[in-house]
C-alpha cells in the first residue's frame, strides 16, 4: 500500500496554462507538506498545512496556490505556469514528530 | 539555509561499512538531527534520527558527538542498491512546524 501518493506521475503543459497536482496520504498524518526540487536537484519546501490550516508558506509565488479539503489531502494549484515552474514536485506528511513520509514526485515540465 | 554541510562525493566498495560525515557546529540543544536519502530520482526515504545518544536500526546506525557538532552516519554492508544521495538534516520536533530543510546532501557510489 502506498503510503502518500500523488498523481500525475509525469505532467507535460505550455506556458500559461493551470494545472493541478494531487496528494493523499493513508498514514492518518495531520501535516502534510509540499517540496520543489528543481535542476540543480535542491530540495526546498513550499507549503505546510496541519489539519487543513496553512502553517507554512516559504515565499512561494502566489501562481501556486495549495488546498487541503481534508487532513489526508493536499493539493497544489498552479496558475499561469512559466517555464521557471519545471521541476519535479514532492508530497510529504508526518504526524507531531515522526519523520516525514514522501511521495515519489510528480515531474512537472513546463515547454 | 541548511545548517549541515557534507562531502559532496564519496565512494564505497560492495560490502563494505560507508561511513558519511555530517557537520553541524550551529546546531541547537533542541534539534535533532536527521538522515534521509534519495534514490535516483524517488522521493526521499527516512533513515535514522537522534538528539544526542547514538541510535541503530534495520537500515544504520547513527554516531553523534558528545558536543553534537557533527555526526557519522554508517551503513555497515553497503550494496549497490545504497547507492544514492544522502542528506544530513537539523530539525526542531516541535510538533507541527517542525519541516525538513535539506542542503547538497553526499552522492554516495557503492561500486563492486
Amino acid at each position: 500500500d502506498t503510503a502518500v501518493s500523488q498523481t500525475p506521475k509525469y505532467l507535460v503543459t505550455q506556458m500559461g496554462n493551470d494545472k493541478s497536482i494531487k496528494c493523499e496520504q493513508n498514514l492518518g498524518h495531520d501535516t502534510m507538506y509540499w517540496y520543489k526540487q528543481d535542476s540543480k536537484k535542491f530540495l526546498k519546501i513550499m507549503f505546510s498545512y496541519n489539519n487543513k490550516e496553512l502553517i507554512i508558506n516559504e515565499t512561494v509565488p502566489n501562481r501556486f496556490s495549495p488546498k487541503s479539503p481534508d487532513k489526508a489531502h493536499l493539493n497544489l494549484h498552479i496558475n499561469s505556469l512559466e517555464l521557471g515552474d519545471s521541476a519535479v514536485y514532492f508530497c510529504a506528511s508526518s504526524q507531531g514528530e515522526t519523520p516525514l513520509h514522501f511521495g515519489n514526485g510528480t515531474r512537472l515540465t513546463v515547454t | 539555509d541548511a545548517k549541515t554541510t557534507q562531502p559532496p562525493s564519496m565512494d564505497c566498495a560492495e560490502g563494505r561499512a560507508a561511513n558519511l560525515p555530517c557537520n553541524h557546529s550551529t546546531i541547537s540543544g533542541n534539534e535533532y538531527v536527521y538522515w534521509y536519502r534519495q534514490i535516483h530520482s524517488q522521493g526521499p526515504q527516512y533513515i535514522i534520527h537522534g538528539l544526542k545518544n547514538n541510535e541503530t536500526n534495520e537500515m544504520a546506525s547513527l554516531i553523534i558527538t558528545e558536543d553534537r557538532k557533527s555526526s557519522t552516519l554508517i551503513l555497515p554492508h553497503a550494496t549497490l542498491r545504497d547507492t544514492a544521495v544522502y542528506y544530513c538534516i537539523v530539525r526542531v520536533n516541535t510538533g507541527t512546524a517542525s519541516k525538513l530543510t535539506f542542503g547538497t546532501g553526499t552522492r554516495l557510489q557503492v561500486t563492486l
